[in-house]
């Protein structure tokens, strides 16, 4: 099983930029989250998503957009990037108990 | 919503020694409290957890431990090694749907 999979890897954007964050799990997990990870910060709940169709705001919401169409996938969107949304972010995914990370996406907005 | 107070945020210590990291949460509805290793550039991965009903859980090196009256839980690894050098992290969940708060982390440095 490949788990939980992000795509890309590190990605450069130019400010006001607009870029999707791909995350897809093959556990047939009904949840699914976003996080980022910024130095001394931990990581913070961006959006989450308890089953198709459904998705609530975490902690820091303001500046991205989610939808979840399938189980399988849980897109983030950033509408307009800025210099502060310079960040590493993780997508989880659960079936209520243990959370799986994917491998991150490096973002860098300059 | 749920705050997860995490200390130290360094913690050094020599090969064969104990450490222990400790948190606190805030929202007595919490009821999910795992532990998280992150080493340097991979994602986080889970090392042991306890629920709210259970007052402490081992795992060979590693335990955690619950003070649901305090609202506080540690992190106890002994007989560290040099493998264990990583960030390690606190969380808490209290929505019932694995969303999780996390303390702000601590490296951990094992010298042999």
């Amino acid at each position: 099983n490949a788990g939980v999979t992000q795509t890309p890897k590190f990605q450069v954007l130019k400010t006001g930029q607009s870029m999707t964050l791909q995350c897809a799990q093959d556990m047939n997990h009904e949840y699914m989250s976003w996080y980022r990870q910024d130095p001394g910060m931990g990581l913070r709940l961006i959006h989450y998503s308890v089953g198709a169709g459904i998705t609530d705001q975490g902690e820091v919401p303001n500046g991205y957009n989610v939808s979840r169409s399938t189980t399988e996938d849980f897109p983030l969107r950033l509408l307009s990037a800025a210099p502060s949304q310079t960040s590493v972010y993780f997508c989880a995914s659960s079936s209520g108990v243990e959370a799986f990370f994917g491998q991150g996406t490096r973002l860098t907005v300059v | 919503g749920e705050n997860v107070e995490q200390h130290p945020s360094t913690l050094s210590v020599q090969e064969g020694d104990s450490a222990v990291i400790k948190c606190t949460y805030s929202d007595s509805a919490s009821n999910y409290f795992p532990w998280y290793k992150q080493e340097l550039g991979k994602r986080p991965q889970l090392i042991i957890d306890i629920r709210s009903n259970v007052g402490e859980k081992k795992d060979q090196r590693i335990a955690v431990t619950l003070n649901k009256t305090a609202k506080h839980f540690s992190l106890h690894i002994t007989e560290t090694q040099p493998e264990d050098s990583a960030v390690y992290f606190c969380a808490a969940s209290d929505s019932g749907y694995s969303t999780l708060t996390f303390g702000k982390g601590t490296m951990l440095l094992v010298s042999p």
